[in-house]
């Protein structure tokens, strides 16, 4: 089955680029039937969308980021990366990388993000 | 953004009750809504997908309803795993946006 697994360094300092890899076993992620997808939780909070990407490499972010993020596939190693720059302690937060299916119905497709990696938690600290 | 509020925010609830929890879209969004549950220091879960369609391996007492701007999921006769925090989510459009949660906590 599709599994997704994240990783990276768990603490960045203030202003500099925090980097996520999130590898991906059981499907290719050259796969169409998939976005991938990152998404954060600030401790004790709710869940926030960060942005996705396609298999033909298109993406889509977040507008309350202001641009920090971007998003990219790496097909010979089976995995997508997240870059956020200029961070502060408010992206302090788990980040999960997840894969959004779809089925098509009558004449419109329908999305949700399985399977989620477990989460990595990154703080955001001199 | 579609804003998407659930109420409540919490609920106690005693072993083989009912559960429902709404979750209300700032603009019709068809059908194009899910639900997930999340336990502490887990991963979230899908359970409904496309407003009632029940996730593969999620147990049958789990279910949705709604269309437009109001759902609805119900939980028939909760179980003590299902004691969780539980989200909505709308696939209408991006950015992809959840409801602030619903924590089920033991009465």
């Amino acid at each position: 089955q599709v599994q997704l697994q994240e990783s990276g360094p768990g603490l960045v300092k203030p202003s500099q680029t925090l980097s996520l890899t999130c590898t991906v076993s059981g499907v290719s992620i050259s796969s169409d039937s998939y976005y991938w997808t990152w998404i954060r939780q600030p401790a004790g909070k709710g869940l926030e969308w960060i942005g996705r990407i396609s298999t033909s490499d298109i993406t889509n972010y977040n507008p309350s980021l202001k641009s920090r993020a971007t998003i990219s596939l790496d097909t010979s190693k089976n995995q997508f990366s997240l870059k956020l720059s200029s961070v502060t302690a408010a992206d302090t937060a788990v980040y999960y990388c997840a894969s959004e299916p779809y089925f098509y119905d009558n004449s419109d497709f329908y999305y949700w993000f399985d399977p989620w990696g477990q989460g990595t938690l990154v703080t955001v600290s001199s | 953004d579609i804003q998407m509020t659930q109420s409540p925010s919490s609920l106690s609830i005693s072993v083989g009750d009912r559960v429902t929890i709404t979750c209300r879209a700032s603009q019709s969004i068809n059908r194009f809504l899910n639900w997930y549950q999340q336990r502490p220091g887990k991963a979230p879960k899908v359970l409904i997908y496309a407003a009632s369609s029940l996730q593969s391996g999620v147990p049958s007492r789990f279910s949705g309803s709604g269309s437009g701007t109001d759902f609805t999921l119900t939980i028939s006769s909760l179980q003590p795993e299902d004691f969780a925090t539980y989200y909505c989510q709308q696939s209408y459009t991006t950015p992809r946006t959840f409801g602030q949660g619903t924590r089920v906590e033991v009465k």
